[in-house]
């Protein structure tokens, strides 16, 4: 089983429209968890840290269960500028960060 | 901007080849971490250095080393190349032991193995 898992891809959406990302991670020790932006051949940036109490930032919301080891991501009224790939990430005090596979999501007029 | 800078940002290498990739981290940033990003994957952690030393390890061959200068920037070697190196290569810099896991990434550099 991978550490972190996100639902497969590419989410087609229209404009306006919102949608939700799931992650789930299998090391019940991880301490930190991220979403990340990550455009075409660019580098990944991060969108969000992710808090268990939830957290919202505009139109991004995130939720954490550490008890289902589950992480979402919430995007209201997609934009267009939204498309991109939005990469789960975890890690465990001190060590390196651990990525998801990825979820396109590309928002269409 | 994130302050991280990798160069070159493109390259072009034959099977066999050796190739150095260079990153200097963001100011005050003790930590940099290499990352290998195939096409249509998320980034796989290749190592890390803090403060000139390896302190941890992905599962990548020995043929991959790096190092850690002085002023924590750093370079990433890969001796022998394949085919399947061809990936863009992401390093990121943070300061993991003052208390902040946020780590701030290059724009990489995307590697082609020919």
């Amino acid at each position: 089983r991978k550490e972190v898992e996100q639902d497969p891809g590419p989410f087609n959406v229209p404009e306006g429209a919102t949608v939700a990302f799931n992650c789930t991670y299998s090391n019940s020790a991880s301490q930190s968890f991220f979403w990340y932006r990550q455009d075409c051949r660019k580098e990944p940036k991060l969108l969000m840290s992710v808090y268990s109490s939830g957290n919202e930032d505009g139109r991004f919301t995130a939720q954490l269960n550490r008890a289902s080891q589950y992480i979402s991501l919430l995007i209201r009224d997609s934009k267009l500028s939204d498309s991109a790939t939005y990469l789960c990430v975890v890690n465990t005090g001190n060590t390196p960060l651990v990525f998801g596979k990825g979820t396109r999501l590309s928002v269409i007029a | 901007e994130t302050g991280v800078t990798q160069s070159p940002t493109h390259l072009i290498k034959t099977r066999g080849q050796q190739v150095t990739l260079r990153c200097s981290s963001q100011s005050g940033h003790n930590t940099v971490s290499w990352y290998q990003q195939a096409l249509g994957q998320g980034p796989q952690f290749i190592f890390q250095y803090y403060r000139e030393e390896e302190n941890g390890r992905g599962n990548f061959p020995p043929r991959f080393s790096g190092l850690q200068f002085p002023n924590y920037s750093s370079e990433l070697n890969v001796n022998a190349l394949e085919l399947d190196d061809s990936a863009l290569y992401l390093c990121a810099s943070s300061q993991i032991y003052r208390g902040s896991t946020e780590a701030f990434f290059g724009q990489g550099t995307r590697l082609t193995v020919v």
